[in-house]
């Protein structure tokens, strides 16, 4: 069983219109990511969360919000999205245990076009 | 300039043969991760070397690291057209701290049947 889904899987949006990706997790991690992929910039970290009720900015976070409601979901939002929001969106979960090393799971990806 | 970069960029072999990516990385680290995404998935993560290891097995894939030089490898042996991916490094952000990863771009690797 997929243990990172995303959806929706395709998403075209219009300028100034309000987009959001969800994302959920049935590995138990704590930390869940966004990041977006464009060639030639490769994966490009936008929010994180620690936890249900936590969201932190990450490396791209202008444009972009984050909601964490629960451990297993959590969510993108565009308030007012526009054409450079145009991407792939991968949804990630993992955990870092004390002296252990993290590894990230990722979903399948959320392509959004905005037009 | 990038923090962690994969080279070359791009790669082309055929089936059955072997082929290498390194990696060269410009922080301290605890540890270095290997992850591939095919096309229209997510990276999966294929290895991970802690920065005590100079070597790391998984199947036909084999992950060197030099802290000395901060680049490592990975190296496949009798290559699979579905071994066709792009392949990434990343490493901790600061040492000790794994909850953020630092990603290169990736190498395009073709395996040609």
């Amino acid at each position: 069983e997929a243990a990172v889904t995303q959806s929706p899987r395709n998403k075209v949006a219009v300028t100034g219109g309000k987009v959001t990706l969800s994302c959920n997790q049935t590995n138990n991690h704590n930390n869940m990511y966004w990041y977006r992929q464009d060639t030639g910039h490769g994966l490009r970290l936008i929010h994180y969360s620690y936890g249900a009720g936590s969201t932190e900015k990450g490396d791209i976070p202008d444009g972009y919000k984050a909601s964490r409601p629960s451990q297993e979901n959590f969510s993108l939002i565009l308030e007012l999205a526009t054409p450079s929001q145009t991407s792939v969106y991968f949804c990630a979960s993992g955990e870092e245990l004390g002296g252990r090393y993290a590894e990230q799971f990722f979903g399948p990806g959320t392509r959004l076009t905005v037009l | 300039s990038q923090l962690a970069e994969e080279n070359p960029w791009a790669l082309s072999v055929h089936e059955g043969e072997s082929v290498t990516v390194n990696c060269s990385y410009k922080t301290s680290i605890t540890a270095l991760q290997w992850y591939r995404q095919k096309s229209g998935e997510g990276p999966a993560q294929l290895i991970l070397i802690r920065s005590n290891e100079r070597e790391k097995r998984n199947g036909r894939l084999r992950a060197t690291l030099d802290t000395s030089s901060q680049s490592s490898s990975l190296s496949i042996t009798a290559t699979r057209c579905e071994d066709t991916a792009v392949y990434f490094c990343a490493t901790d952000r600061n040492v000790g701290d794994n909850s953020k990863l630092i990603w290169g771009l990736g190498t395009s690797l073709v395996v040609n049947p």
